[in-house]
């Protein structure tokens, strides 16, 4: 079956500490991974991909295929980064979404 | 436009009633797609359409919801004899291409059915 799972339905840190979101997936193919990001009041949008293998307002995200996972990271998070993000993977022409998870990151 | 537009912003319906949610799409994009977001759950895929025709349906839960996209652009999601449990936020997306370019979303509907 097809999924996404993000086991953390909220994960509170403080400024300047590390940061990582995580993200398992199940497909049988091979898998194209994205993160997207969702503000406060703001509509979803793509945060990054792992086929670009770039980096974004600093988070990073490899992908890991023997642990079919694909964590977000981020060395030093900043209030900013307070937002829910969203795992997806492309299955055919769909996004299959994770549940989210909640970053707060507090001062 | 600026974005994918999506109308109305909110909208609440009586159980039974027949609903109407239009997704403008950003101009010169091709494929279009509808998601739907239960509280606390992640984006789910219903519709994807490329040019006017739904490439892949199977995402829509059942006969009631059926959506269309007649010229190719502006695309209207329609749910008839709305139950409670349809109650969610109806997101549109669209894209220059169908895998590897970046869907572009909008602010979604949210559907209350009381």
């Amino acid at each position: 079956a097809q999924r996404v799972t993000q086991p953390e339905k909220l994960l509170s840190v403080f400024k300047g500490a590390p940061v990582e979101l995580k993200c398992n997936y199940s497909y049988s193919g091979s898998p194209e991974l994205f993160w997207y990001v969702q503000y406060s009041r703001q509509r979803l949008q793509l945060l990054l991909r792992h086929i670009s293998r770039e980096s974004i307002k600093g988070f990073t995200a490899d992908l890991n295929k023997g642990e079919t996972s694909f964590h977000l990271k981020k060395p030093f998070a900043q209030e900013e980064d307070s937002a829910m993000y969203y795992c997806a993977l492309q299955a055919g022409t769909a996004l299959i979404f994770g549940k989210g998870t909640t970053l707060s990151v507090s001062s | 436009g600026a974005g994918v537009s999506q109308t109305p912003s909110n909208k609440v319906t009586e159980k039974g009633k027949y609903v109407e949610l239009r997704c403008d799409p950003i101009s010169g994009h091709t494929a279009l797609y509808w998601y739907r977001q239960s509280l606390g759950q992640g984006p789910e895929f219903l519709i994807y359409f490329q040019g006017t025709g739904a490439a892949d349906d199977s995402g829509l839960p059942n006969d009631r919801f059926f959506a269309v996209r007649p010229e190719g652009s502006v695309s209207t999601l329609k749910i008839q004899r709305t139950e409670r449990g349809d109650s969610a936020v109806y997101l549109c997306a669209s894209s220059l291409g169908a895998r590897n370019t970046e869907a572009f979303f909008g602010q979604g509907t949210r559907l209350t059915v009381v």
